[in-house]
């Protein structure tokens, strides 16, 4: 158990699209999932934190309008990089709580590499 | 503010034992937890401690000290598949998202 699904695994668009990536909880529900992104060698960086039915909290420096989260389920999060730039390029993951597990554990999704041309 | 330290670099061989330390300073503490990330992948579970004390689960253990604000990651009988980065993360509130440090990675060699 405890699985969670990105789609896509990759994408590649040209500069000024917008990209959106999907992530689901397949067998547990999750009320917070969390975006991540990370640059080769990097750690990675909190971008924001989605809730289930309300809006979405940002890390300072993340542009809200920029990178739109929406909750609509237990089991799916989205994020979409609007206008998207060439900087914007960067491996893509998110992760969701499940409370059920000790701790609250995270579980991640496998990512998006996303490429801006 | 928050602070997660780990070694940047390890090597080992296979069959030893290696351990990946990791001190931290949150605002406050709700759980530590280790992560395996290989290349180009995101990371998978590995441990979870939040009481003082060791977390032994199969060829990997967990210890955690709350007071010293440490932890290490224990990794015993070292096979090639081992190589990947080993992430240490602090959760400083329940529900809130975790804190990382850099990661360490890990070169198992032959």
């Amino acid at each position: 158990g405890a699985v969670v699904s990105q789609h896509p695994s990759r994408v590649i668009c040209k500069s000024g699209t917008s990209v959106k990536i999907e992530c689901r909880s397949l067998d547990f529900q999750a009320t917070t999932m969390f975006w991540y992104r990370q640059f080769p060698k990097k750690s990675l960086m909190l971008m924001a934190t989605s809730n289930e039915g309300s809006k979405a909290t940002y890390e300072q420096g993340v542009e809200k309008d920029k990178f739109l989260i929406n909750h609509a389920s237990l089991t799916l999060s989205t994020l979409t990089v609007t206008s998207a730039h060439p900087e914007d390029s960067s491996f893509y993951i998110c992760s969701a709580t499940h409370s059920g597990r000790a701790g609250g554990t995270q579980y991640f999704g496998p990512g998006t590499r996303l490429t801006v041309l | 503010g928050q602070n997660i330290d780990q070694p940047t670099e390890m090597t080992a061989t296979e069959g030893a034992i290696v351990q990946i330390n990791c001190t931290y300073q949150t605002s406050g503490f709700n759980g530590l937890f280790w992560y395996q990330q290989h290349a180009g992948e995101a990371p998978t579970f590995l441990s979870y401690n939040v009481l003082d004390g060791l977390e032994e689960k199969g060829r990997f253990s967990s210890f955690l000290s709350r007071s010293k604000g440490y932890s290490y990651l224990l990794l015993k009988e070292l096979q090639m598949k081992d190589s990947a980065s080993y992430l240490c993360a602090v959760r400083s509130m329940r529900g809130t998202a975790l804190i990382f440090g850099k990661g360490t990675t890990l070169s198992v060699s032959s």
